[in-house]
């Protein structure tokens, strides 16, 4: 398969924890992107790659949220004391470069977290 | 700041009869706008998208959508609807100025299909 991939695909959490998501992208791609989206919403931009640079961050990434992109492949989002409003779906996705601001996004089947 | 709106938590349609899906969206400048699909345990999936020329777009699964500047809107539709179409829409937009890479998803509406 050669998709968006993430891991895991659900994580279950007690609040105070640390959690980490990783997300593969189409390999060909040097964009990445982080959403959030929960019951009843559209997907919420949390922040954007390009290769290994993070270029643009939503407010909505408090300091408790950390990403990377090392190499300019795969990414790690990292939710530090995590609190339960941070319950959510967890989505990734990538893009090709060209004509940047005009291409379609691919996404992960996403991160299912639980924070109790 | 840009925003979109989908006014329709659901919409109902009977099979072979034409769908809608509506959309309409605020950006400060002049948009790209994209609707993906979400099926049941599985991730968003592009289905088209308008960066300029025909206002009228093709997408995948025959669904086509229809930019109109002066109302603002992109209104998803098909056809002939097939109870296979039954999922979750969602209306993006994504502003078009240099670094514009962050892209706005409505709600979603959840559109049923009954055979």
């Amino acid at each position: 398969d050669t998709g968006v991939s993430q891991d895991p695909r659900h994580k279950i959490t007690k609040r105070g924890q640390n959690v980490t998501f990783r997300c593969d992208p189409i390999s060909e791609h040097n964009r990445l992107y982080w959403y959030r989206q929960t019951l009843g919403q559209g997907p919420e931009f949390l922040t954007y790659f390009q290769n290994e640079a993070q270029l643009e961050k939503s407010r909505l990434l408090s300091d408790r949220f950390s990403a990377e992109r090392p190499k300019g492949s795969f990414s790690t989002l990292e939710i530090q004391r995590t609190e339960q409003g941070d319950s959510a779906m967890y989505l990734c996705a990538s893009s090709l470069a060209g004509l940047a601001s005009a291409n379609e996004q691919y996404f992960g089947p996403g991160t299912r977290l639980t924070v109790t | 700041a840009q925003s979109v709106a989908q006014p329709e938590d659901q919409v109902n349609v009977a099979e072979g009869n034409p769908l809608t899906v509506k959309c309409t969206y605020s950006v400060s400048g002049n948009p790209y706008l994209f609707w993906y699909v979400q099926y049941p345990n599985r991730g968003l999936q592009f289905l088209l998208k308008y960066i300029t020329g025909d206002n009228l777009v093709k997408g995948s699964y025959g669904f086509e959508a229809e930019f109109n500047k002066s109302q603002t809107s992109f209104h998803l539709k098909k056809p002939s609807a097939l109870v296979s179409d039954s999922a979750l829409y969602f209306c993006a937009v994504r502003d078009r100025r240099a670094g514009g890479f962050k892209t706005i998803f409505g709600a979603g509406t959840r559109l049923f299909v009954k055979a």
